[in-house]
Formats: structure tokens, C-alpha cells, sequence
């Protein structure tokens, strides 16, 4: 199957300081990438949708001023977050769907633990 | 908005038996995906099964299976001979079938364990 993969897999960071999480596909081009939060014991809650060459899609809550995402190329897409403060310490998941897929699985990153200390 | 609702925050089963897990889910499309992951204790999201809604024959795959019931908008998940390594949280998912851009919409989950 197709491969995502995302780095760092774990992070500790200070308050106020930023930190960028990436998310590549590997052997395929993703036009479309997804960035998911989950919080312990919990959903996978979408946090935006990528698109490649333009602006990302927020969910209804989610701050685009701290939460930056930026997909630059057919197989990598960032997310930023600005200004960190303890409460955006969580786990952080990129998804991608491999164009003609037969399968239309999305395929997920390892995932980053985020710790803001 | 499609919604997925899995009933059961938790179940546990004994090691070789059977079990199944529950989803429901609430849509006015016809064509759609249903999907089952898995993410075991190291969080990596794992594809366990798939089903296309259009049809009607039950996905199967080694050990799990699901019991599509597409009038009453049920995706169940029977795990047999159950292992061990079946032991984490299983997600039910639900995706259109009209675009690539759409997102997955998760269930929150169902923490399997799995006793010796």
C-alpha cells in the first residue's frame, strides 16, 4: 500500500515557541491531505483539509492563525503551530488518499506526539 | 452532515473467541464507503476492512468480517479467533464516494481487549 509518512514522531517544545510537523506521501502524489487531532481516548477530530497549490480548509473552530498548514508540493504538506501553549500539547495525524486508489483507503502518518512544556 | 455512532466505548474478549463490534451511521447518500481501523497502543492508524455500500456482498478479510446492513445503516465488525494482537481501539469510518477531497468521519472508537 501507499506510504505516509510524518516527522518528528515525537516533540517537546516551550511555551510560546512554534513547531512544524510534516507530512509526506512517499510513492504517490496527494493533492489532498488531511490534518486530524485526537486527544487521549479519543476521536480522530479533523482539524483541516490540505490542497496542494492553495489555501487549507479549516474546520469550524479551528484557528488558522495558529494552526498553519502549508502544502507546497504533490507530496508534502506542514502544520505549524504557532505560538504553543500547553493545551495544544496532543497527538497530531496526517492522512493522504493515493489518486486512483482502487481501494479510496486513506493512508495515515505514524502520527506526532506534541508536548508543550 | 453524515454522523457514526459506535455504542461501545469498550469490550473485551477472551482469547480464541469470537467478537463483534458495533456502528451505526446516519446518511442520506446511497453511495458511500465504510471502513474499520485499528490503532493499536503505538497509534499508527491501520486499515482493518473496507465495504463499498453499492454492494451488497458482506467484506471479508481472514479473521474479520463485517455484517453490512445498508437498510438499517449498520456496519458491524466480527472479529474471530480472537489474538492478542487485536487488542485497541477500533474505529468505524465513513466516507462519500463522490469526491477525493472528502475526509473520513470517525465513530469514537471502541477500546478492545483482548484476555488470555
Amino acid at each position: 500500500g501507499a506510504v505516509v509518512s510524518q516527522h518528528p514522531s515525537r516533540v517537546i517544545c516551550k511555551s510560546g515557541t512554534s513547531v512544524k510537523i510534516e507530512c509526506r506521501s512517499l510513492d504517490f502524489q496527494a493533492t489532498t491531505m488531511f490534518w486530524y487531532r485526537q486527544f487521549p481516548k479519543q476521536s480522530l477530530m479533523l482539524m483541516a483539509t490540505s490542497n496542494e497549490g492553495s489555501k487549507a480548509t479549516y474546520e469550524q473552530g479551528v484557528e488558522k492563525d495558529k494552526f498553519l498548514i502549508n502544502h507546497a508540493s504533490l507530496t508534502l504538506s506542514t502544520l505549524t503551530v504557532t505560538s504553543a501553549h500547553p493545551e495544544d500539547s496532543s497527538f497530531y495525524i496526517c492522512s493522504a488518499r493515493a489518486p486512483g486508489h482502487p481501494n479510496t483507503e486513506a493512508f495515515f502518518g505514524q502520527g506526532t506526539r506534541l508536548t508543550v512544556v | 452532515a453524515q454522523t457514526v455512532t459506535q455504542s461501545q466505548p469498550e469490550m473485551s474478549v477472551q482469547e480464541a473467541e469470537t467478537v463483534t463490534l458495533s456502528c451505526t451511521y446516519d446518511t442520506s447518500e446511497s453511495d458511500y464507503y465504510l471502513f474499520w481501523y485499528k490503532q493499536p497502543p503505538s497509534r499508527q492508524m491501520i486499515l482493518v476492512i473496507r465495504q463499498e455500500a453499492y454492494k451488497q456482498q458482506n467484506a471479508t478479510e481472514n479473521r474479520f468480517s463485517v455484517n453490512f446492513q445498508k437498510a438499517a445503516k449498520s456496519f458491524s465488525l466480527k472479529i474471530s479467533d480472537s489474538q492478542l494482537g487485536d487488542a485497541a481501539m477500533y474505529f468505524c469510518a465513513y466516507r462519500t464516494i463522490n469526491s477525493g477531497n472528502t475526509p473520513l468521519v470517525f465513530g469514537k472508537g471502541t477500546r478492545l481487549s483482548v484476555i488470555a
